[in-house]
């Protein structure tokens, strides 16, 4: 089984400042990703970033990056210089590579940006 | 390109009723995933399709639920004798392949059962 734990239920972020978002992650299996997705006002959910178990570098998607800490069980999300429409639901999700191919969230997190 | 469609944006009926929510994938894509969002809740997996191989129904949360793919493409979700708690957000997404793990989501139909 997997589980996902998002501890920060709301963030409020002066803009153009970094933000980093909390993720920890329990699991068995030995291979697996991990995920953000954004979920603004309009409710469609928005991939941001990946991150796979087994590479050895951290992800980075333009403003995005993933802080991957495998020991630790933790992928944080980055956000550098944070703007007014960043404000939106954040989601952590991971799934496993073999097996169910589901992904399971966390509870997200809300962040606003304050100008 | 055209991204993941869902359809209808809004539903609302009445207790008891029957629905169906429809899915049309990106196409090309050879696996599509239906999840469940309820008020303030993260997503709940309910059902995975890939390319022609039997469904993964392991989250339909009552036999109430039930899920077709024809063709390899447009997907319908079934919701029989709704009840007030299937009142959510229900999401569909589709993933290019095995090879590639982002999965591209639709903007979701919120069905209201009153």
């Amino acid at each position: 089984a997997q589980k996902i734990t998002q501890t920060q239920p709301g963030m409020f972020v002066q803009e153009k400042e970094a933000v980093t978002l909390d993720c920890t992650y329990d699991t068995s299996d030995p291979s697996y990703g991990l995920f953000w997705y954004k979920q603004p006002s309009s409710g469609e959910m928005i991939f941001l970033i990946y991150q796979g178990s087994y590479d050895q570098q951290n992800a980075t998607e333009g403003r995005y990056s993933l802080n991957f800490q495998k020991a630790r069980k933790s992928a944080n999300l980055v956000i550098s210089a944070s703007q007014l429409g960043d404000s939106a639901m954040y989601f952590c999700a991971m799934r496993a590579f073999f097996g169910n191919e589901k992904l399971t969230f966390g509870t997200g997190t809300r962040l606003t940006i304050i100008p | 390109g055209a991204g993941v469609s869902q359809s209808p944006s809004n539903k609302v009926t009445e207790k008891g009723k029957d629905v169906e929510l429809r899915c049309d994938p990106i196409s090309g894509h050879t696996a599509l995933y239906w999840y469940r969002q309820s008020l303030g809740q993260g997503l709940e997996f309910l059902i995975y399709f890939q390319g022609n191989s039997a469904p993964d129904k392991s989250g339909l949360p009552s036999d109430r639920f039930s899920a077709e793919r024809t063709g390899g493409s447009v997907s319908t979700l079934t919701i029989q004798r709704t009840q007030q708690e299937d009142s959510a957000v229900y999401l569909c997404a589709s993933r290019p392949s095995r090879l590639r793990d982002e999965q591209f989501f639709g903007p979701g139909t919120r069905l209201t059962v009153l």
